[in-house]
């Protein structure tokens, strides 16, 4: 069965600070797809990142890194320079083929980046 | 259209009432999603719904609930004789297909049951 572990519920920091978001996953598939969604205080969800199960490369999209690591099957988050507007709760995901591609989400950790 | 649209945005009912939640997907995305989140809880798979396929009822938490998706578009959940557990907010999400694609998510349905 798959699921996905956000162990950090909150993190607090003060902006320009780097912050890691932790995930690690679960699945016996191998076929499988990894996600991170944003959440702001407006409430909607907003799609990040996805990264499949055959590419292990990191990724960076300006101040957003991710690190993905089959062998520790986690899928880390980097805001590096954190601002106020980075303030959210973070979701990673995972869908795998044996599960017909539905995506579990893991509960979230809550990030306030303070001025 | 541009977005997932979600309608009611809230809702009260009284406890045992029906109710009737509202999605309407972005247009041409085979793949629709229904979610349940608790106040300040992660996101719980309720029911997916992709193409023609049957839909993968496996999160739906009592025959109380219940989802249709008609001419692959437009998605309606019930919620049959609601529970004062029932409240939170309902989310859905589409997608262009069934494939491990990020999601669209709409605004959701803050559902309370007095």
């Amino acid at each position: 069965a798959q699921k996905v572990t956000q162990a950090q519920t909150e993190i607090s920091v003060v902006e320009k600070e780097d912050v890691t978001l932790d995930c690690v996953y679960e699945t016996r598939d191998t076929t499988y797809y990894l996600f991170w969604y944003k959440q702001p205080p407006s409430g909607e969800l907003v799609f990040l990142i996805r990264r499949n199960s055959f590419d292990e490369q990191n990724e960076i999209s300006g101040r957003y890194s991710w690190n993905f690591q089959k062998s520790t099957s986690s899928f880390n988050f980097t805001i590096t320079a954190s601002q106020v507007v980075d303030s959210a709760v973070y979701f990673c995901a995972l869908s795998e083929r044996g599960g017909g591609f539905k995506t579990i989400f893991g509960a979230g950790t809550r990030l306030f980046v303070k001025a | 259209g541009a977005g997932v649209s979600q309608s009611p945005s809230n809702k009260v009912t009284e406890k045992g009432k029906d109710v009737e939640l509202r999605c309407d997907p972005i247009s041409g995305h085979t793949a629709l999603y229904w979610y349940r989140q608790s106040l300040g809880q992660g996101l719980e798979f309720l029911i997916y719904f992709q193409g023609n396929s049957a839909p993968d009822k496996s999160g739906l938490p009592s025959d109380r609930f219940s989802a249709e998706r008609t001419g692959g578009s437009v998605s309606t959940l019930t919620i049959q004789r609601t529970q004062q557990e029932d409240s939170a907010v309902y989310l859905c999400a589409s997608s262009p297909g069934g494939g491990g694609y990020g999601y669209t998510f709409g605004s959701g349905t803050r559902l309370t049951v007095v």
